[in-house]
C-alpha cells in the first residue's frame, strides 16, 4: 500500500512570511512528485512538479526533493492571504498515477 | 486556457439509482482518470483510461463503477446502484500525450453526488 503522509495542520502563519510544508512517502521506487492546492469545495490545481532532488524554484513556490529520505516540501515565500488553502502532496511511481496524502491547511492571516 | 469541464456540478440521487457523470477531457489530452473525495478525505484514485480501455482501477472501482468513452471528447462514468458511501466529489482529471511518464493531471472542477 503506497502512502503519502502529510500533518493535517492548520499551519498558521502571518501574510508575508515563509510557509513550510511537508511530506513522506513510502514507496522508494516513487518517481515523480507534485503539489497541488485546494481551495475549499474546489478541484485541485497544479501547482509544482518535481522528478530529482533537489530545489526547484517557480516564483514564490520551491519545491524540494529527498529521495533518501523519501521526504518532499514545498515553500511558499511572503505568503498571502490568498494562499490559504488546503496543499495536497502526490506522488506516482511506475504507473506514473498520483497517489495522494490527505493534505495540510494553511492559513495566511493578515 | 484549456480545461476539464464537469457536468453535472451537483447530483442528489436516492440510492440504488443509476448515476452518470459526464467529463469532457483538454482535446489533446490522451489520458483519463476519475478519482473521488469523501468530505474532510484526501483525493483517491479510482480509474484511469488510455486507448479506449482501462489502463488501471483501485480496490474502490468495483462492479458498480463502469466508464466509457462514447464518443471523441465525452468521457463518462456510471455507478449502477448508488450507496450512502458513494456521496462525494467526483473529479474527472486528464494528462497531455506527451507526458506519459509524469504525472501531470488536470483536475476539472468536480460533481459533487449525494446519495440519499
Amino acid at each position: 500500500q503506497k502512502e503519502v503522509e502529510q500533518n493535517s495542520g492548520p499551519l498558521s502563519v502571518p501574510e508575508g512570511a515563509i510557509a513550510s510544508l511537508n511530506c513522506t512517502y513510502s514507496d522508494r521506487g516513487s518517481q515523480s512528485f507534485f503539489w497541488y492546492r485546494q481551495y475549499s469545495g474546489k478541484s485541485p490545481e497544479l501547482i509544482m512538479s518535481i522528478y530529482s532532488n533537489g530545489d526547484k524554484e517557480d516564483g514564490r513556490f520551491t519545491a524540494q526533493l529527498n529521495k533518501a529520505s523519501q521526504y518532499v516540501s514545498l515553500l511558499i515565500r511572503d505568503s498571502q492571504p490568498s494562499d490559504s488553502a488546503t496543499y495536497l502532496c502526490a506522488v506516482s511511481g511506475g504507473s506514473y498515477i498520483p497517489t495522494f496524502g490527505r493534505g495540510t491547511s494553511l492559513i495566511v492571516h493578515p | 486556457e484549456p480545461e476539464v469541464t464537469q457536468t453535472p456540478s451537483h447530483q442528489v440521487t436516492q440510492m440504488g439509482q443509476e448515476v452518470i457523470l459526464h467529463c469532457v477531457p483538454i482535446s489533446n489530452h490522451l489520458y483519463f482518470y476519475w478519482y473521488r473525495q469523501i468530505l474532510g478525505q484526501k483525493v483517491e484514485f479510482l480509474v484511469s483510461f488510455y486507448n479506449n480501455e482501462i489502463s488501471e482501477k483501485s480496490e474502490i472501482f468495483d462492479d458498480q463503477f463502469s466508464v466509457e468513452r462514447p464518443d471523441g471528447s465525452n468521457f463518462t462514468l456510471k455507478i449502477r446502484s448508488t450507496k450512502l458511501e458513494d456521496s462525494a466529489m467526483y473529479f474527472c482529471a486528464s494528462k497531455e500525450a506527451g507526458s506519459s511518464n509524469t504525472g501531470e493531471l488536470f483536475f476539472g472542477e468536480g460533481s459533487r453526488l449525494t446519495v440519499l
